[in-house]
């Protein structure tokens, strides 16, 4: 088990430059979230996919970050225009069902913007 | 200015000693708990889980005790190790509005484990 895969493991941009990020969750795993981690806040959920539907995305900051799910592998997060107090580790996860069960997290994509 | 981060609680103890970490959750309707290790430059590591019908739940090494009267979860580490250093986060499993479930984590607890 390959567990969950993100790219790119670093990203440094300049202010104002599109972002995207990256995500294969685990095979045979039908929710998938974004999380963000900073100093200042911690661990913060931003979307959350169940079979590639977006239940809730009350945790997206605002209109400049979007994230697709466009089938059952592959999600993308994405930041236009980024900007630096964007910067962070953006986390993914997966986990089957929607209840009671284990997030498993990639080991996520640290974004510097300039 | 400068920026004021979380600052984390920190809990040292001795290698070989035992380990107690606590966490206090905020939505009584929660049904379900994780703990999570995460390693410097990492992603935060599944430990044990513990339903809400449950009070304790052992691992290997791991225990998670749940008080759901004062919302209270710990985590204990028997004879910890040096590899146990790592942040650790609780977890509470809550009902979304328009289904489903989202985890919210804790702000976490830095364990050092002295030589």
């Amino acid at each position: 088990d390959a567990g969950v895969i993100q790219s790119p493991r670093h990203e440094v941009t300049e202010m104002g430059q599109e972002v995207t990020l990256r995500c294969k969750p685990i095979s045979g795993h039908n929710s998938l979230f974004w999380y963000r981690q900073t100093m200042m806040r911690g661990l913060e959920l931003l979307i959350y996919f169940n079979n590639n539907v977006p239940i809730d995305d009350s945790g997206m900051p605002e209109d400049r970050f979007s994230a697709k799910m466009p089938n059952a592998s592959f999600s993308t997060l994405k930041i236009q225009p980024s900007e630096p107090r964007d910067s962070a580790v953006y986390f993914c996860a997966s986990r089957v069902g929607t209840g009671n069960s284990p997030l498993h997290f990639g080991n996520g994509t640290r974004l510097t913007v300039t | 200015g400068e920026s004021v981060g979380l600052h984390l609680p920190t809990l040292s103890v001795q290698e070989g000693d035992n380990s107690i970490i606590n966490c206090a959750y905020s939505n009584s309707a929660s049904d379900y708990f994780i703990w999570y290790k995460q390693e410097s430059g990492k992603g935060p590591q599944f430990i044990i889980d513990i339903r809400s019908n449950m009070d304790k739940r052992q691992g290997q090494r791991v225990t998670v005790l749940l008080n759901k009267t004062v919302k209270h979860l710990s985590l204990q580490i028997a004879a910890t190790q040096p590899g146990d250093s790592a942040v650790y986060f609780c977890a509470e499993n809550m009902g979304l509005t328009g289904g489903g479930n989202k985890l919210t984590f804790g702000t976490g607890t830095q364990l050092k484990v002295e030589l």
